[in-house]
């Protein structure tokens, strides 16, 4: 079965780090594009991050740069997302996302998601 | 950065009826727009790719049009398992921008 499973939300104070991580199965990891994206409590959604599959290419949202940074293990089929200096706006939900593309660069829909994981930035 | 502007933010429909949400790009995207449902609880899922194309496993009563700058997703015979709220999204090599959510409420 095809899968993404993401790991690492918590309960962080402001000013903390967090590293997110999203574990993929059933698929050839390293063959395809990733993203991270997030929704804050009764929000939208919003696009975080896309990183290739060779880690070639990377992109951040604008509102994004900065703080956080994606990278990915192709040998532990495994996408990560560092986000330093947590700052109340950052809590919500954090899912990351498969972009089918061929070619493993950009761009396509995000046919695979994650069921999320929670972060919650809070003293 | 290219916006992207839904409308309407809620709707109220019955079974039955047929929807029509829209979306709008700030500039032209040719057909790199996508539609995703989202359940509360969920994550989204995937429904229409390239404007137009149906995912595999989603049921033929869903329907994506347009290109360039306008884009529609329409529900015919709206059922009561379509209660969710719908997203458009732009996706290019520099940004994957998502619209604000359509709320579908099946009455």
């Amino acid at each position: 079965e095809v899968q993404l499973v993401e790991s690492g939300g918590g309960l962080v104070k402001p000013g903390g780090s967090l590293r997110l991580s999203c574990a993929a199965s059933g698929f050839t990891f390293n063959r395809y594009s990733m993203n991270w994206v997030r929704q804050a409590p009764g929000k939208g959604l919003e696009w975080v991050s896309s990183i290739s599959s060779s880690s070639s290419f990377i992109y951040y949202s604008d509102s994004m740069k900065g703080r956080f940074t994606i990278s990915r293990d192709n040998a532990k089929n495994s996408l990560y997302l560092q986000i330093n200096n947590l700052r109340a706006e950052d809590t919500g939900v954090y899912y990351c996302a498969r972009d089918p593309s061929s070619g493993g660069v950009c761009c396509d829909a995000f046919d695979i998601w994650g069921q999320g994981t929670m972060v919650t930035v809070s003293s | 950065d290219i916006q992207m502007t839904q409308s309407p933010f809620t709707l109220s429909a019955s079974v039955g009826d047929r929807v029509t949400i829209t979306c709008r790009a700030s500039q032209s995207i040719s057909t790199s727009l996508a539609w995703y449902q989202q359940k509360p609880g969920e994550a989204p899922k995937l429904l229409i790719y390239k404007a137009s194309s149906l995912e595999s496993g989603v049921p033929s009563r869903f329907s994506g049009s347009g290109s360039g700058i306008e884009f529609t997703l329409t529900i015919n015979s709206l059922q009561p398992d379509d209660s969710a709220t719908y997203y458009c999204q732009h996706y290019n090599s520099y940004s994957r921008t998502f619209g604000q959510g359509t709320k579908v409420e099946v009455k």
